[in-house]
């Protein structure tokens, strides 16, 4: 069973449009952690965020904001006022206990393109 | 910091060949993993490593050995490469944090791999 899907394959928006990029987690752990990373078209894996399984509060860093909510099991990451240079692969991840310690997995990826 | 270090960055193989991919990180960090990235896929974990000595099946075993002799090196091996195995390789590393999970992971750059 996938433990991480991330359901939008692909997304376009056109600049200054707010977009949000979904995650759904599947873990029996009651402790965990996700993360987003961003993949620009330079193909290095840039860390944006973590949060911990045990803090709910939402995040706010600039334009970027994320809805971590662990009754649905999401952990959704929304871009407000859209630039070119946002268009990358944006992954979500997972931290969670493996049978040898943690193990880190991550969803699909979901591709933004954002044009001008 | 040179941080995690993939060598090599691109490489071709033919059907049958062996190779091994090396990764060094300068970060002192617990955990090393390795994944691929296939287009519409994601990134998929083949092995980790929780610590020296020990090593992990990840996601996608299949077709892949792994060595971590040593706590800053983490050796991937295809004994035998198949063009199912091209792909891009990334390998990371994080450290243990709080309530003794991760915290982010750093990658390497990559190594393209192709098998002819």
């Amino acid at each position: 069973a996938q433990k991480v899907t991330q359901a939008q394959t692909e997304i376009s928006v056109v600049e200054k449009e707010d977009v949000t990029l979904d995650c759904v987690y599947e873990t029996r752990d009651t402790t965990y952690y996700l993360f987003w990373y961003k993949q620009p078209p330079s193909g290095e894996l840039v860390f944006l965020i973590r949060r911990n399984s045990f803090d709910e509060q939402n995040e706010i860093s600039g334009r970027y904001s994320w809805n971590f909510q662990k009754s649905t099991s999401s952990f959704n990451f929304t871009i407000t006022a859209s630039q070119v240079v946002d268009s990358a692969v944006y992954f979500c991840a997972l931290s969670e206990r493996g049978e040898y310690g943690n193990k880190l997995v991550f969803g699909a990826g979901t591709i933004l393109r954002v044009k001008s | 910091n040179a941080g995690v270090t993939q060598t090599p960055k691109f490489r071709v193989l033919k059907t049958g060949q062996s190779m091994t991919l090396l990764c060094a990180q300068d970060m002192n960090h617990e955990y090393m993993y390795w994944y691929r990235q296939d287009p519409g896929m994601g990134l998929r974990l083949i092995h980790y490593s929780v610590g020296e000595g020990t090593t992990a099946k990840g996601e996608v075993p299949d077709g892949y050995n792994v060595s971590r002799l040593k706590k800053q090196n983490f050796l991937l091996g295809l004994e035998s490469a198949a063009p199912s195995q091209t792909s891009v390789y990334f390998c990371a590393s994080s450290q243990v944090g709080d309530r003794k999970t991760n915290t982010e992971a750093f990658f390497g750059q990559g190594t393209r791999l192709t098998v002819v």
